[in-house]
């Protein structure tokens, strides 16, 4: 198993489709982290859970709605999302969110809003 | 002023040679410093992070941070074309809700050529 997995690699989806991105860390970290990538602009930081517990919201639009179970797993649901949300979404992890831990991302999702 | 600035490049080295990589950063409050490469289409892939003033090396790689002039490099020496990507300097601060956040430069695009 990879150190980060997202899942999925690909996804199009309509403004008015549900659908969730997944990410899982086998690195025993305890902080885990969403960021957006958009052509021609440096990785935006989303959100941040740090033991289970969002810790930073980074003014994200309420369509998307993280969930974060355990320490290994992180969700990103997605809904009534816009053309303008398309972009690669990549999940990170990190031992704990201080300012000495080196963040390890996963593959990324690349979304497509049609 | 952007929190995280580097010179978007393309810049262009011959294999063999050395390549020198800037980052300027604007919060003096900043504590650790990142270097990530991404090549197209993938996600980005720590190579080396430094926390004091002075250089830190890594096999070919050797970073150098001076925190007086808010700037941090990356040298790569023995350029090989495999080395061609995008390299992203990230710097992370403490946030007014208390944990780090990793900030990101738009990244310089590298091109070793054979």
């Amino acid at each position: 198993e990879t150190g980060v997995t997202q899942t999925p690699r690909h996804l199009v989806m309509g403004m008015t489709n549900k659908k969730s991105l997944k990410c899982e860390q086998h690195l025993g970290h305890n902080a885990m982290y969403w960021y957006k990538q958009s052509a021609k602009k440096p990785l935006e930081l989303m959100f941040v859970y740090n033991f289970k517990e969002q810790t930073e919201n980074n003014s994200v639009p309420s369509r998307f709605s993280p969930e974060c179970p355990n320490s290994s797993h992180l969700f990103l649901h997605l809904h009534t999302l816009q053309p303008e949300d398309s972009a690669l979404y990549l999940c990170a992890s990190s031992q704990d969110d201080r300012a000495y831990s080196p963040l390890h991302f996963g593959n990324g999702t690349r979304l497509t809003v049609t | 002023q952007k929190e995280v600035e580097q010179n978007s490049g393309p810049l262009s080295v011959p294999e063999g040679a050395i390549a020198s990589l800037n980052c300027t950063y604007s919060d003096r409050g900043s504590q650790s410093f990142f270097w990530y490469r991404q090549y197209s289409g993938k996600s980005p892939e720590l190579i080396m992070f430094i926390y004091s003033n002075g250089d830190k090396e890594d096999g070919r790689f050797t970073a150098q941070l001076n925190k007086a002039s808010q700037y941090v490099s990356l040298l790569i020496r023995d350029s090989q074309p495999s080395d061609s990507a995008t390299y992203l300097c990230a710097v992370k601060k403490q946030s007014g809700a208390g944990s780090y956040q990793l900030t990101f430069g738009k990244g310089t695009k590298l091109s070793v050529i054979p």
